[in-house]
């Protein structure tokens, strides 16, 4: 059975730019959850999905946004990028409520 | 709000002593879940085990143990006879059912745990 897949695995954008990351879940998991990793802040929860929609979201600015498709794959997009948002980007997918969170290797994002 | 706290931020031990991470949460929710999860250097969050709110038995899986007491709020964790290849960074977390539905993680600050031959 193959895990969750994160692409890139690596990525160097420069401040301004916008970047688009991408999960494939396991399959037959609906429900896709987004997390970010820093060493100041460490794990924080990014956003939800859920069929299509987004469930939740954390306190992150509106320059953070995702969506799912029908095959429960989701994207992750930052636009206009700063040095801050330099992170492990983290996908993680789950069959249901409380079933356990299976996670992707992450892409590892640096802004210059 | 959901909190977890992993005082412990480092820990250095031999090969083959025993070691405790330690874990406490705190949370308003009746029913939620407690895990534990790996960060080897290679960056991917590796599960380790999953407990809901309403099972207090302990668990023990080979060199693994886990002690849940819902009493002091803790999910505490053992490695008998640590190996260098259990060097990484552990995280405890909890999930907690949001108002939107579905849950989200809330992990706490890792542990740094360092074996040495």
């Amino acid at each position: 059975k193959a895990g969750v897949t994160q692409t890139p695995r690596y990525l160097i954008k420069t401040r301004g730019q916008q970047v688009t990351l991408s999960c494939s879940p396991i399959s037959g998991h609906r429900s896709v959850s987004w997390y970010q990793q820093t060493p100041g802040q460490g794990l924080q929860f990014l956003f939800e999905y859920f069929s299509e929609t987004q469930r939740n979201k954390g306190n992150f600015p509106g320059r953070f946004s995702g969506r799912q498709f029908s095959n429960s794959r989701s994207e992750m997009n930052v636009s206009t990028l700063e040095l801050g948002d330099s992170a492990l980007y983290l996908c993680a997918s789950s069959l249901e409520e409380g079933s356990g969170y299976t996670f992707g290797s992450g892409t590892r994002l640096t802004v210059v | 709000a959901q909190k977890v706290t992993q005082a412990q931020t480092e820990i250095s031990v031999v090969e083959k002593e025993d070691v405790t991470l330690d874990c406490v949460y705190e949370t308003r929710d009746t029913t939620y879940y407690l895990f534990w999860y790996k960060q080897p250097p290679s960056g991917e969050l590796v599960f380790l085990i999953r407990r809901n709110s309403f099972d207090e038995q302990n668990e023990i899986s080979g060199r693994y143990s886990w002690n849940f007491q819902k009493s002091t709020s803790s999910f505490n964790f053992t490695i008998t006879a640590s190996q260098v290849v259990d060097s990484a960074v552990y995280f405890c977390a909890l999930s907690g059912r949001l108002t939107g539905g579905g849950n989200k993680l809330t992990f706490g600050t890792g542990t740094q745990l360092k074996v040495e031959l």
